[in-house]
C-alpha cells in the first residue's frame, strides 16, 4: 500500500525551529517528485515546497523562501522540510504529497495525514 | 501568481441532486488543472487530474471539464458520502489552489 507518514510537528515559540519528516512506503520513492502542502486552520490550502526525484532541485513559494528548507534521503525514503524562523502565520496542518512523475509539476496523487504546526509563545 | 477562484463558496443539496462547481483561474492554464476532496479531519484526496481525468478509484459519478480559464466539477447524483470541501488547483505554473466550495447537506 502507497502511504506517507509525517511526524515532527508541535508547538514552538516565534523565531524557534522545528524538522519535519515525511515517510514514504509502498513505491519507489527515489523515482517521485515531492512537496509539502500546508493548511492553517480553517483555512484552505497552500503550496510550500516541491522537489525533484532525485532530490537535485528545490523550491519554495515566496512566503517560505528563505526560512524554509526542503531535503530528502531516497535511501531511507524520507522528505525532510526545515522551518526557522518561524512565525504565527506558519502555523498549519502540514502534509507531504506526491506527484506522479520526477519532475514537479503535477497533481498530487498521494497525501500524507499530516502533522500540526503551531508557533506561539 | 496565477490566482484560482472557485464559486460557490457553499452549496446546500441533497442527496440525489446533481452538483456543479466552478473553477475560474486569472490567466490560461490549458488543462493543468486537479479537483480535490478533503473531508473534516482528513488529508485531501485527488478525484480530477488534466481537467477531467479520474484518479485511480474514483467513481464515474465524478466528472471534469474545462480548458484554459473556466472549469467545472460536476457529480451526477450526490452520495452522503460526497459532502465535502472541494479544492480546484492549478499546476501549470506551480501551484495556487482555490479557497474550496463546501458541499453541504440540504
Amino acid at each position: 500500500e502507497v502511504q506517507l507518514l509525517e511526524s515532527g510537528g508541535g508547538l514552538v515559540q516565534p523565531g524557534g525551529s522545528l524538522r519535519l519528516s515525511c515517510a514514504a512506503s509502498g513505491f519507489t520513492f527515489s523515482d517521485y517528485a515531492m512537496s509539502w502542502v500546508r493548511q492553517a486552520p480553517g483555512k484552505g490550502l497552500e503550496w510550500v515546497s516541491a522537489i525533484s526525484g532525485p532530490g537535485g532541485s528545490t523550491y519554495y513559494a515566496d512566503s517560505v523562501k528563505g526560512h524554509f528548507t526542503m531535503s530528502r534521503d531516497n535511501l531511507k525514503n524520507t522528505v525532510f522540510l526545515q522551518m526557522n524562523s518561524l512565525r504565527a502565520e506558519d502555523t498549519a496542518v502540514y502534509y507531504c504529497a506526491k506527484e506522479p512523475h520526477s519532475a514537479p509539476g503535477d497533481a498530487f496523487d498521494i497525501w500524507g495525514h499530516g502533522t500540526m504546526v503551531t508557533v506561539s509563545s | 501568481e496565477i490566482l484560482m477562484t472557485q464559486s460557490p463558496a457553499t452549496l446546500s443539496m441533497s442527496p440525489g441532486e446533481r452538483a456543479t462547481l466552478s473553477c475560474r483561474a486569472s490567466q490560461s492554464i490549458s488543462r493543468n488543472l486537479a479537483w480535490y476532496q478533503q473531508k473534516p479531519g482528513q488529508a485531501p484526496r485527488l478525484l480530477i487530474y488534466g481537467a477531467s481525468t479520474r484518479a485511480t478509484g474514483i467513481p464515474p459519478r465524478f466528472s471534469g471539464s474545462g480548458s484554459g480559464t473556466v472549469f467545472t466539477l460536476t457529480i451526477s447524483s450526490l452520495q452522503s458520502e460526497d459532502f465535502a470541501v472541494y479544492y480546484c488547483q492549478q499546476y501549470n505554473n506551480w501551484y495556487t489552489f482555490g479557497q474550496g466550495t463546501k458541499l453541504e447537506m440540504k
